[in-house]
């Protein structure tokens, strides 16, 4: 099953607003990673962030921790289209393991 | 440097046919995955390498699958007798080290069974 669920599974908005996922998890884990995925093919890495780690900025990229919640967001700010591409969050235990992903649309 | 680069970017082949995916690491990384993905699915692991063993091959559906990894750097994905559920696009990553490593992604084979 899988590890990691992002909210929302789809998520349109216009160019320079910001863009607000979110990924839960169920079990311990060593790291958070963010990817990104363009037309259905390999994975980008975005940002990892640590578990004694509660924030992390990349950018226009913005990642928080809640360990106490298992839960983390990705903020990106001021979109571009060329966001537009799915987003995973990825647990890491003894193996990484992907959420399903969000996809994100960034409109002119 | 080169990143990780799988070949063929497609395969089209009849259903009960054997295929062989390949995978070329980022010279240096130990640890190399294979992941599955189904049309607008996340990934789902398959088995990873460190050096040229898998000590983890939970995520491999069936035994027609198996890989294997040769002088810690190629890998190969074989499917044997393959199906229709088999279509999917096959990723190949590779990160320094297991564990705690970012995962450097290459541009997958899609994979079609007729």
């Amino acid at each position: 099953s899988q590890q990691g669920e992002e909210d929302p599974q789809a998520l349109s908005i216009q160019e320079g607003e910001n863009a607000t996922m979110n990924c839960s998890y169920k079990t311990s884990i060593n790291n958070l990673q963010w990817y990104r995925q363009n037309s259905g093919r390999g994975l980008v890495h975005l940002i990892l962030i640590r578990s004694n780690e509660r924030e992390k900025h990349s950018g226009r990229l913005r990642v928080t921790l809640d360990t106490s919640k298992k839960s983390s967001s990705l903020l990106i700010t001021a979109s571009r289209a060329a966001d537009t591409a799915s987003y995973f969050c990825a647990t890491e235990g003894n193996k990484l393991t992907f959420g399903t992903g969000t996809q994100l649309k960034v409109e002119l | 440097g080169a990143g990780v680069s799988q070949s063929p970017s497609n395969k089209v082949t009849e259903k009960g046919k054997d295929v062989e995916l390949r995978c070329d690491p980022i010279s240096g990384h130990t640890a190399l995955y294979w992941y599955r993905q189904s049309l607008g699915q996340g990934l789902e692991f398959l088995i990873y390498f460190q050096g040229n063993s898998a000590p983890d091959k939970s995520g491999l559906p069936s035994d027609r699958f198996s890989a294997e990894r040769t002088g810690g750097s190629v890998s190969t994905l074989t499917i044997q007798r393959t199906q229709q559920e088999d279509s999917a696009v096959y990723l190949c990553a590779s990160s320094l080290r297991q564990g705690n490593n970012e995962q450097f992604f290459g541009p997958g084979t899609r994979l079609t069974v007729l």
